[in-house]
């Protein structure tokens, strides 16, 4: 199994800041790789696929980066709206693996 | 407008068997490139995918489930079901099915269903 490792598990920043959420994979993913955003009692949100390519209605302060093993979540200018816990999630091979999530609060 | 739907909350017994239905509407499950999956998250726990079947019945399973897991799908009542057997406490958690399209993944997501397990 492709094992999905994120980085931090938590984090605390300020309206208006960057925010930067890192995933590596066990192995090359090409970019087979998607970000989703969770919200309590929502379901769970697209918001890049693959690796870099934003999904429609998202807003562009989000962006995705990178390709084979080492992927970016960003965040240009953090919203409160914006307060979820984020998801890697590789697509590239069954069974399809998850990161363990990275919950963003305002701070 | 494309729709995945889950039952409403589920209640089940230890040892007992779980069968969740998705409807899906706004799309054909025999369309190609169309697969359909479940995953699920525990309580303040991650997410773990679970199972998905392709319009051309091609069945996909976790392996540390797959011995419990069976997915199939009826395209005339745009339907698919998930079943796993010997549920445990472990396995209380929400159930979503969602929408893989032509390479992307998971991209429509049903609203969940609370599975609880206990006894």
């Amino acid at each position: 199994d492709i094992q999905m490792t994120q980085s931090p598990s938590s984090l605390s920043a300020s309206v208006g800041d960057r925010v930067t959420i890192t995933c590596r994979a066990s192995q090359t993913l090409t970019t087979y790789l998607g970000w989703f955003q969770v919200k309590p009692g929502k379901a769970p949100k697209l918001l890049i696929f693959p690796a870099s390519s934003l999904r429609s209605g998202v807003p562009s302060r989000f962006s995705g980066s990178g390709s084979g093993t080492d992927f970016t979540l960003t965040i240009s200018s953090l919203q409160p709206e914006d307060v979820a816990t984020y998801y890697c999630q590789q697509s590239y091979i069954t069974p399809w693996t998850f990161g363990q999530g990275t919950r963003v609060e305002i701070k | 407008q494309i729709s995945l739907k889950e039952p409403g909350p589920t209640l089940v017994k230890p040892t007992q068997t779980l069968t969740l239905t998705c409807t899906v509407s706004g799309f054909s499950l025999s369309s190609a490139g169309m697969a359909v999956g479940w995953v699920r998250q525990p309580p303040g726990k991650a997410l773990e995918w679970l199972a998905h079947i392709y319009w051309d019945d091609d069945e996909r399973y976790s392996p540390s489930l797959e011995r419990r897991l069976t997915i199939t799908k009826d395209t005339s009542k745009d339907q698919v079901v998930l079943t796993m057997t010997n549920m445990e406490d472990v396995d209380t958690a929400t159930y979503y099915c969602a929408l893989a399209t032509g390479g992307i993944s998971l991209e429509v997501w049903g609203r969940g269903t609370p599975v609880t397990v206990s006894s």
